[in-house]
């Protein structure tokens, strides 16, 4: 079974500034992915990172990155120099690697506001 | 364009009057799946596709029904809704890149069950 956990709620972060978005994830599966997703105050749901729990290096994607320590089961997103367009909500996000792709389990979600 | 076309986006029923939510996506994708977003609980797995005749049950099935005759066609099946499936609905699709499985989701679907 798998299990994403998100324990903030709500976030507020300054224009210009970084911000780190927890995540923590429990899983049985040896090899899996891990991903954040974004949705907007108009509903639709954006992909923006994915890490593999056999890359050895964290994954980045512009101002994203994903702070992946294996071994405390977190997989943070980090999002730099904040603009106005980051509010909205954060998904974390799991599904093995090694057949069962499509059981992907979410988490409750992180609001982030951003603050001119 | 590549994309996920849900219809409607929204839909008002009343309890018991059987619905489908259609869903259709244009990049020969094999999975998909459909999920049901709530306050306070995030997006939950109903259904999800392997590919054509593949089916199998996320974690909140009850209620729902699936059918994948065509690869690019994922309909969501109410046969007789009930006010606690009041929710948004989302449908996605993927197919793998290596190991990774990103999704693609459509628009979403507000549906009311007075």
């Amino acid at each position: 079974a798998q299990k994403i956990t998100q324990t903030q709620p709500g976030m507020f972060v300054q224009e210009k500034e970084a911000v780190t978005l927890d995540c923590t994830y429990d899983t049985s599966d040896q090899s899996y992915g891990l991903f954040w997703y974004k949705q907007p105050s108009s509903g639709e749901m954006i992909f923006l990172i994915y890490q593999g729990s056999y890359d050895e290096q964290n994954a980045t994607e512009g101002r994203y990155s994903l702070n992946f320590q294996k071994a405390r089961k977190s997989a943070n997103l980090v999002i730099s120099a904040s603009q106005l367009g980051d509010s909205a909500m954060y998904f974390c996000a799991m599904s093995p690697n090694s057949g069962g792709y499509q059981k992907v389990t979410f988490g409750i979600g992180t609001k982030l506001q951003v603050i001119p | 364009e590549a994309q996920v076309t849900q219809n409607p986006r929204y839909l008002i029923t009343v309890t018991g009057k059987k619905l489908t939510v259609t869903c259709s996506q244009n990049m020969n994708h094999e999975y998909m799946s459909w999920y049901r977003q709530d306050p306070g609980l995030g997006l939950r797995q109903i259904y999800y596709s392997m590919n054509v005749e593949v089916t199998d049950k996320g974690d909140v099935p009850e209620g729902y029904k699936v059918s994948r005759k065509e690869k690019r066609n994922f309909p969501l099946i109410l046969e007789s809704p009930s006010p606690n499936q009041t929710s948004l609905y989302f449908c996605a699709s993927s197919s793998l890149q290596g190991t990774k499985n990103i999704q693609y989701f459509g628009a979403g679907t507000r549906l009311s069950v007075l």
